[in-house]
């Protein structure tokens, strides 16, 4: 049980396209999210903290018009890397808080190269 | 503010050698103090978590920690490493309860030789 889905694993990308990464929770409700950054061996940064139904969170330093965050529903959270520029090229990591104060379970992962 | 020290950021050790990984923490409230492992381009599993009580914490594959609140310590051990055990090492804390955010360390990678 608790496990988190992310998707897309990987993706290459244009400099200025746009680049959407999901987060799901697929066996249990989530109201709150987080998106990490990790750069090449380095820690996990915090950058977001995504709220099911309310506006996310923001780390200070964190564009907030670059990493759209939408947590629309109970399950999913979506970070939107907007015109993306090779200085985005990053690991992204989700976590989902469990219910009932459980701990958080994290995603798997999503490798973003931007060309 | 709260923040987490991990000394070493590469620790090599022999295969059925003792595994010691060092994490100090900074809070001002009570933690919750978690060990995470990682695997190169995955996401982060759970080796263990004190939240309250017993402050000797066993985990998963071997792994256990103990919380020491005088030395502000959560270090993790395993008293024979294994060549499985070679990953990528994060000690977080959540200042104040569950419902907090992580605050990662910066790592420990984890070396084991045969």
């Amino acid at each position: 049980g608790a496990v988190v889905s992310q998707h897309p694993s990987w993706v290459i990308c244009k400099s200025g396209t746009s680049v959407k990464i999901e987060c799901r929770s697929l066996d249990f409700q989530a109201t709150t999210m987080f998106w990490y950054r990790q750069f090449p061996k380095q820690s996990l940064m915090l950058m977001a903290t995504s709220n099911e139904g309310s506006k996310a969170t923001y780390e200070q330093g964190v564009e907030k018009d670059k990493f759209l965050i939408n947590h629309a529903s109970l399950t999913l959270s979506t970070l939107t890397v907007t015109s993306a520029h090779p200085e985005d090229s990053s690991f992204y990591i989700c976590s989902a808080l469990r219910p009932d104060s459980r701990g958080y379970t994290f995603g798997s992962g999503t490798r973003l190269t931007v060309v | 503010a709260q923040s987490v020290t991990q000394l070493g950021s590469h620790v090599s050790v022999s295969e059925g050698a003792l595994v010691l990984l060092r994490c100090n923490y900074s809070s001002s409230v009570p933690p919750y103090l978690f060990w995470y492992v990682q695997y190169p381009n995955q996401g982060l599993q759970l080796l263990l978590k004190y939240t309250t009580g017993a402050t000797l914490v066993k985990g998963i594959n071997g792994f256990e920690a103990e919380f020491k609140k005088s030395e502000t310590s959560f270090h993790l051990t395993k008293p024979s490493a294994h060549m499985s055990d070679a990953a990528e090492y994060f000690c977080a804390v959540t200042p104040g309860g569950a419902t907090n955010k992580l605050i990662f360390g910066t790592g420990t990678l984890l070396a084991v030789q045969p």
